[in-house]
């Protein structure tokens, strides 16, 4: 089956440290989502692009945070610098883009920033 | 408001049936999922239905839509210790954009 694939699954490091999440959507899907799961606030969407353009990045605090795809097969989250309060389960979704056609999520990074 | 919202928490015993109830708030929303969240892994779609339906069934799962409310819920038939997990209900308004809820956690004991 395709899968949306995420790298690293964990990734544990100190404050100020820059911290880079990949993922790969699913072959020929033309959007891509991430989300940020926490307890307290839920399922939250950061950005989302279409055909590798940001189409709302509104979810994201620019200051630290940056969305990427720089080509068809990756997509990239980074932080810099990070912080203790973005510990959180980071997931990546890719989607045909059309209505009826679900996102498909990946297993996710959990990041824990100390 | 722009929530969707979803009860936190559900126990029910293995066999019984489960029914999760969520409320959503955008009547112009098409279609309406539910994801399932296991421990450690990402959500997985479940099942969806078109606004324009009443109702779905796909083996044990039925899911209701109630439109006039916007109420939707997902009943669990004959539910198993498998079926524990977080369920997360979800509308889409627009470039396969979903809005989701905080997610119920079913807790199926023996």
């Amino acid at each position: 089956d395709a899968r949306v694939t995420q790298t690293p699954r964990h990734k544990v490091t100190e404050m100020g440290q820059e911290v880079t999440m990949r993922c790969q959507p699913i072959l020929g899907h033309n959007t891509v989502f991430w989300y940020r799961q926490t307890m307290m606030q839920g399922l939250e969407l950061l950005a989302y692009f279409r055909n590798r353009a940001p189409l709302d990045d509104s979810g994201m605090p620019k200051d630290r945070f940056s969305a990427e795809m720089p080509d068809a097969t990756l997509a990239t989250l980074k932080i810099q610098p990070s912080e203790p309060r973005d510990s959180a389960v980071y997931f990546c979704a890719s989607g045909p883009g059309q209505a009826n056609q679900p996102q498909h999520f990946g297993d996710g990074t959990r990041l824990s920033i100390l | 408001g722009e929530d969707v919202e979803q009860s936190l928490f559900l126990s029910v015993r293995e066999g019984d049936s489960s029914v999760i109830n969520c409320t959503y708030t955008d009547s112009s929303s098409t279609y309406l999922y539910w994801y399932k969240q296991e421990p450690g892994a990402g959500l997985q779609l479940l099942t969806y239905i078109f606004s324009n339906m009443d109702m779905k069934q796909d083996q044990r799962l039925t899911v209701l839509l109630n439109k006039k409310d916007k109420h939707l819920s997902l009943r669990i038939a004959d539910t198993q210790t498998g079926d524990s997990a977080i369920y997360f209900c979800a509308e889409e308004r627009g470039y396969s954009t979903l809005t989701f809820g905080k997610g119920t956690m079913l807790l199926v004991s023996p």
